[in-house]
């Protein structure tokens, strides 16, 4: 089945990047999210890379993914107190459906 | 455009009681997935619906159901309910092959059994 991780914590000084990694095991995913979610909140959508791609950037947001490793990343540059908040990636396996597997999230908190 | 909207945001039960939730989507979008969160857990798929039909379901028992409405509208209920269905349930709005892989998510209900 699939299976997503994540490391639990990461700080970071303002100003600084961060790097938020995540392994997944379904090598058939077709698409990789990334989602924020700040307390008492629900889930906002960062970004998501199709999985025949190795980098996508949007602003301060890089998605770096080896498909071989099955290993995926977001990098948050000139990183700012408002991103201190809990990172999920997710999976979107091929099955036709929507269903997401998310990984366990990484709590990013940055020290002004 | 108005974002994923749910309802109630907070509820509180008492086990063996029964809880409806509802979601709205997004304008035109034609799927809604539930997700259940919990500190334990993290964050499951119950499931989705797609054109008034479900299309897709997690590993939950029988307690948990749902239904889509013609205009897209969801409800999931929970019927039963026990103490370790206390958790945030959250909605997720998506074109689904009308549009692109974006999965947008609502603010939750938070639902407290005690």
């Amino acid at each position: 089945g699939e299976d997503v991780e994540q490391s639990l914590f990461l700080s970071v000084r303002e100003g600084d990047s961060s790097v938020i990694n995540c392994t997944y095991t379904d090598s058939s995913s077709t698409y990789l999210y990334w989602y924020k979610q700040e307390p008492g909140a629900g889930l906002q959508l960062l970004t998501y890379i199709f999985s025949n791609m190795d980098m996508k950037q949007d602003q301060r947001l890089t998605v770096l993914l080896n498909k071989k490793d099955k290993h995926l990343s977001l990098r948050i540059a000139d990183t700012q107190t408002g991103d201190s908040a809990i990172y999920f990636c997710a999976e979107r396996p091929q099955t036709g459906a929507n269903n997401l597997f998310f990984g366990t999230g990484t709590r990013l908190t940055v020290i002004p | 455009k108005a974002g994923v909207t749910q309802t109630p945001r907070y509820l509180i039960k008492t086990r063996g009681q029964q809880v409806t939730l509802s979601c709205s989507p997004i304008s035109g979008h034609r799927s809604v997935s539930w997700y259940q969160q919990t500190p334990g857990q993290g964050l499951q798929f119950l499931f989705e619906y797609f054109s008034e039909t479900q299309r897709n379901k997690g590993n939950f028992p029988g307690r948990f159901s749902g239904r889509q409405f013609s205009n897209s509208r969801s409800e999931m209920n929970v019927s039963t309910l026990e103490l370790g269905d206390s958790a945030l349930y959250l909605c997720a709005s998506s074109a689904a092959g009308t549009g692109g892989p974006e999965q947008y998510f609502g603010p939750g209900t938070r639902l407290t059994v005690t």
